[in-house]
């Protein structure tokens, strides 16, 4: 079946220091729809970012990623951190064509002063 | 901001009760998805619809669990008979097709 990983499963890290969260996946379908959720505290989980066409980039809200079809990859990138982005971080797959979606374990994200 | 009402935010029972939440799409999102969050925050998915009939579902936990979404009616998930181990969040999300899930609020269930 799908699987998406998501290697880290918290991240520390000091306010303006650069944010990279990753994500592989593996499916059989050849043109699979990625995305990043944030979860903040007693939040129920909403869109970050969402992947388009195969080496596209996608930016939201300061967040950036691109997908890679050659790697399996759709890792979130931010440049500076900021406190109010600590949060759960999701990536998930719904493949093309079959709606069943696959999230990642989720990265916990600490940006501390 | 998301669309998605579920019903209750909060719900508690003993073991070997029935417990049942509904969920209110968003209006003209066609398909329907339930997953379960447990204490790791690790999401499960349950089961999905688009309008009534079932897309796919997991091997529902020895069959404690079922789901409908009836037309006309809020779309639901049940537990026949709760075990503490059911005690989680339920997450209800709806969208298009394969597009951005939009997520409801969740029903937290504690099971005594």
């Amino acid at each position: 079946g799908d699987s998406v990983t998501q290697t880290e499963g918290l991240v520390t890290l000091t306010e303006g220091l650069p944010v990279m969260l990753n994500c592989t996946y593996q499916t059989i379908y050849s043109n699979p729809f990625l995305f990043w959720y944030v979860q903040h505290l007693n939040e129920s989980p909403r869109l970050l970012l969402k992947s388009f066409t195969d080496n596209k980039r996608t930016e939201h809200q300061g967040f950036h990623a691109t997908l890679h079809k050659s790697s399996s990859s759709f890792h979130l990138q931010k440049s500076s951190a900021q406190l109010s982005d600590s949060a759960l971080y999701y990536c998930a797959l719904i493949p093309g064509g079959n709606y069943k979606p696959t999230f990642g374990k989720g990265t916990s994200l600490v940006v501390h002063p | 901001n998301s669309k998605v009402i579920q019903t209750p935010r909060y719900l508690v029972k003993g073991q070997g009760q029935k417990a049942k939440m509904r969920c209110i799409p968003e209006k003209g999102h066609p398909v329907v998805f339930w997953y379960q969050q447990n204490k790791n925050n690790e999401f499960k998915f349950l089961i999905n619809f688009q309008n009534q009939e079932v897309l796919q579902q997991i091997d529902m936990t020895e069959k404690r669990f079922s789901a409908e979404c009836p037309s006309n009616s809020p779309c639901s998930l049940e537990i026949q008979s709760s075990e503490a181990g059911d005690s989680a969040l339920y997450l209800c999300a709806s969208s298009h097709r394969e597009d951005t899930q939009y997520f409801g609020p969740g029903t937290r269930l504690l099971v005594l």
